[in-house]
């Protein structure tokens, strides 16, 4: 099994370019998550999802955006990137955030922007 | 607020030697506790979660943790450290706010290093 898959692995952008982070996962899990890892910060969670077609808002979501037309994917967007976008991305997902299901996480797509 | 502390930026333990990660948490209500580990340039895995009942956990790998209510910590422990050990680990815990929706408050992390 694939698991969580994320694309790109490294990305360099310059401000103000836009790109796509794209995540898939194929266990059929209803939540799916992003986060942003800095340095001695742990998890920032930019974005989540209960199921096709619902997202919320994380603790830290200006300057992204998301969308979840299907279950297997959660692409994140970054507009008009900033320095400040400067981090590690990880996609994840469970089978019931509600009941503590482990979180299954993809290996991450590390982005600067200069 | 609630919130998850993991005091240690950094812990060193001989290979072979017992060791312990701390995390501390604050939150309502019983919680939802889980450790997850992250080698280099990898995702996160799980290793071991409370949710209920006995309050030592066994998980992947060998770790074990420990559940204390009355001082509100979920240690993460093994009798015998191996190099192979030598990675980032994570104390999470269940936000208990009617509107997180059940999302994780992570710790910062700490690096363990297990030397030969």
């Amino acid at each position: 099994n694939a698991g969580v898959t994320q694309t790109p692995k490294f990305r360099i952008l310059k401000i103000g370019q836009s790109m796509t982070l794209q995540c898939t996962q194929d266990m059929n899990h209803n939540y799916m998550y992003w986060y942003r890892q800095d340095p001695g910060m742990g998890l920032k969670l930019i974005y989540y999802s209960v199921g096709a077609g619902i997202t919320d808002k994380g603790e830290v979501p200006n300057g992204y955006n998301v969308s979840r037309s299907t279950t297997e994917d959660f692409p994140l967007r970054l507009e008009l990137a900033a320095p400040s976008q400067t981090s590690v991305y990880f996609c994840a997902s469970s089978y019931d955030g509600r009941q503590g299901s482990p979180l299954h996480f993809g290996n991450g797509t590390r982005l600067t922007v200069t | 607020a609630q919130s998850v502390a993991q005091p240690e930026d950094q812990v060193n333990v001989a290979e072979g030697n017992p060791l312990t990660v701390k995390c501390t948490y604050s939150v309502s209500g019983n919680p939802y506790l889980f450790w997850y580990v992250q080698y280099p340039n990898r995702g996160l895995q799980f290793l071991l979660k409370y949710i209920t009942g006995d309050n030592l956990v066994k998980g992947s790998y060998g770790f074990e943790a420990e559940f204390n209510k009355s001082q509100t910590s979920f240690h993460l422990k093994k009798p015998s450290a191996l190099v192979s050990d030598s990675a980032l680990y994570f104390c999470a815990v269940r936000d208990m706010k009617g509107d997180s929706n059940y999302q994780l408050i992570w710790g910062a992390g700490t690096k363990l290093i297990i030397k030969p």
